[in-house]
């Protein structure tokens, strides 16, 4: 079946620093990735959906200065938080679609960050 | 834009009840509709899709029917189980404009006590 693995599960950084987290599609051929931060506050936000032979649309208040993407083949993808602060905490979850399955996204268990 | 609005949790049912979390939505094209369900320190796992109106989508004794002229696709189950405790999303994306931006909803989490 369609399993999407990410990692890592937990990391902490400092603020100010950087982290990447890596998405892996295992099992399928991840054509769209979109990339969410879950949060108390804001539930489900979209920070960007990345296509294959695309360019990565980036959702308002989210840009790629500050969450680059990397998604060189179908399946794997990457983000990265430049310069962390507080309010990036949260379950960063990845979302890979393909086109077998049609419009389903499926999940990663997502990376948490912490920042100090 | 478009937006999904969901009951407000959370929802505390005994084992054996009946559950009905609200979804209503809002788009000016036609969507396929979702529900998923996020157990603690896991992703959202999809539940079950509809992708066409005033169809009926099922999984786990869960079902919603998507109701095109009200807009909604309500969350029921006839008799829900301590396992059931989790959080559950509804969520809409558009298959025909190529897209694919999935909107979701704020979650209902919802507890079953024994």
């Amino acid at each position: 079946g369609a399993l999407v693995y990410q990692y890592p599960r937990r990391t902490i950084c400092k603020s100010g620093t950087s982290m990447r987290m890596e998405c892996q599609a295992v099992g399928f051929q991840a054509t769209s990735v979109a990339w969410y931060r879950q949060s108390p506050q804001k539930t489900f936000e979209l920070i960007a959906l990345s296509t294959v032979n695309s360019a990565i649309k980036y959702e308002q208040n989210f840009t790629q200065e500050k969450f680059p993407i990397s998604h060189p083949n179908l399946s794997f993808s990457s983000m990265t938080v430049l310069n962390a602060y507080l309010e990036d905490r949260g379950l960063y979850l990845c979302g890979a679609r393909w086109t077998g399955g049609l419009e389903t996204l499926y999940f990663g268990s997502g990376t948490r960050l912490t920042v100090l | 834009g478009d937006s999904v609005t969901q009951t407000e949790g959370p929802v505390t049912l005994s084992e054996g009840t009946s559950l009905t979390v609200n979804c209503s939505y809002e788009t000016k094209q036609y969507p396929t509709l979702f529900w998923y369900v996020q157990y603690p320190g896991e992703g959202p796992q999809l539940l079950f899709k509809v992708p066409k109106a005033n169809e009926k989508g099922s999984n786990r004794g869960f079902e919603a029917t998507y109701n095109k002229e009200a807009t909604s696709f309500h969350l029921q189950k006839a008799s829900v189980q301590e396992s059931d405790s989790a959080v559950y999303y509804c969520a809409l994306t558009h298959v025909n404009t190529g897209n694919y931006k999935y909107v979701f909803g704020a979650g209902t989490r919802l507890k079953v006590i024994a």
